[in-house]
């Protein structure tokens, strides 16, 4: 079955870059969309930034065009977020999800999650 | 950016109750709209994918309808597993958004 792990998160000061990482399995990793939807604590669910099955189309929420950047890298199975500028608003529950399609879709498999925490 | 409104924002509901949960869309989005349930501590589960179509392993209770700017959740005979907020997702029109969620709560 679909299996999806992220890792890379923790505390990092405001200003500061992090590189998250979603190691996939259960499917064929190079036919699907891949997004990145955070959750901040006690609050509801935000999509981030989708990745087209090829690597080719990136889109990104407002909130962090130009500060993140989604890529892919389908030999190795795992989709990336590097994070910058952070701000303190960035804190969350990463969740990295398959998409039902090869590119604009929604999620449909989510994985676990790995907490960010944007702190001074 | 295409707006999704869910109402009741909270919802105490007693077991074998039908619960209902709207979805309006602030520009038609056609059947792009999918639901989740999130339980406390869980990543969300799909349960409803463009509008109406059933997910492989969903309880047959959860139905969705709608299409445009007006959808609905239906959750036949709710069971005390239920508990969960629920969520509206579009994927029509980027950015891609989601509703503020619906918590329904077992009395």
């Amino acid at each position: 079955q679909v299996q999806l792990v992220e890792s890379g998160g923790g505390v990092v000061q405001p200003g500061r870059s992090l590189r998250l990482s979603c190691a996939a399995s259960g499917f064929t990793f190079s036919r699907y969309g891949m997004h990145w939807v955070r959750q901040a604590p006690g609050k509801g669910l935000e999509w981030v930034a989708l990745l087209s099955y090829d690597g080719n189309n990136k889109y990104y929420a407002d909130s962090v065009k130009a500060r993140f950047t989604i890529s892919r890298d389908n030999s190795k199975n795992t989709l990336y977020l590097q994070m910058g500028s952070l701000r303190t608003e960035d804190t969350a529950l990463y969740y990295c999800a398959k998409a039902l399609g090869i590119a604009v879709a929604g999620p449909d498999s989510w994985g676990q999650g790995t907490l960010v925490t944007v702190s001074s | 950016e295409i707006v999704l409104t869910q109402s009741p924002d909270f919802q105490s509901v007693t077991p074998k109750e039908k619960v209902t949960i709207t979805c309006r869309a602030s520009q038609s989005i056609g059947s792009g709209l999918h639901w989740y349930q999130q339980k406390p501590d869980q990543s969300p589960k799909l349960l409803i994918k463009y509008a109406s179509q059933s997910i492989s392993g969903v309880p047959s209770r959860f139905s969705g309808s709608g299409s445009g700017t007006h959808f609905t959740l239906t959750i036949n005979s709710l069971e005390t597993e239920d508990a969960a907020t629920y969520y509206c997702h579009q994927s029509i029109s980027l950015p891609l958004t989601f509703g503020q969620g619906t918590k329904v709560e077992i009395k």
